[in-house]
């Protein structure tokens, strides 16, 4: 299976700063790569599809980059709602795998 | 609108088998494009992929939970429904069903609201 390994696991940051997570591959996936948030007791939510793909709903804050093996989550100005985890997930290959998260927290 | 609901039982015993239903509305589950997975999360850990299967009757598993898994579909109830024998009480979790969309390359774009199993004597 291919491993997603996350970076940092947790990230404590202020309302308004710019932040990044990493998501890094055991094997090369093309940009077959998508993030999600998740609220605790939520479901997760899907943000950024084919790693740089923006669905409509989704705020302009979220942005997404990479191929192949390493992967950005940027996140331009954090807000109040923002504080989630964040997963990675790679469907390049079967099965699909996730990374471990990364808990973004209120500074 | 896309929607996907779990069902199944809250309590399961050890060694049972976990039977769980997706019932999805707003898309077919005939549709060329579109699949459904089951993935898991137990408490306080991370996300966990189970299976998938696609219109076509294409399946995927889990490596290490193969062999305890079956997926499988009614198309026409609009039902997925994921077996998980021998089940043990480090199987509570939370079970979730999600959409895919292989045309865009979109995998989990929709999500139920999840089903909390407890594997409990």
């Amino acid at each position: 299976d291919i491993q997603m390994t996350q970076s940092p696991s947790s990230l404590s940051a202020s309302v308004g700063d710019r932040v990044a997570i990493t998501c890094r591959a055991s094997q090369g996936v093309s940009n077959d790569l998508v993030w999600y948030q998740q609220k605790p007791g939520e479901a997760p939510k899907r943000l950024i599809y084919a790693a740089s793909s923006v669905p409509g709903g989704v705020p302009s804050r979220f942005s997404g980059s990479g191929s192949g093996t390493e992967f950005t989550l940027t996140i331009s100005s954090l807000q109040p709602e923002d504080f989630a985890t964040y997963y990675c997930l790679q469907h390049n290959r079967r099965p699909p795998t996730f990374g471990q998260g990364t808990r973004l927290e209120i500074k | 609108q896309v929607t996907l609901k779990e069902s199944g039982p809250v309590v399961v015993r050890p060694t049972e088998t976990l039977t769980l239903t997706c019932t999805v509305s707003g898309f077919s589950l005939n549709n060329a494009y579109m699949g459904v997975s089951w993935i898991r999360q137990s408490p306080g850990k991370a996300l966990e992929f189970l299976a998938h299967i696609f219109s076509n009757d294409e399946k995927s598993y889990s490596t290490s939970l193969k062999n305890r898994l079956t997926i499988s579909k009614d198309t026409s109830k609009s039902q997925v429904v994921l077996t998980m024998t021998d089940m043990d009480p480090v199987d509570t979790a939370t079970y979730y069903c999600a959409r895919i969309r292989v045309d865009y390359r979109d995998w989990f774009d929709s999500w139920g609201q999840g089903t909390l199993v407890t594997v409990s004597s």
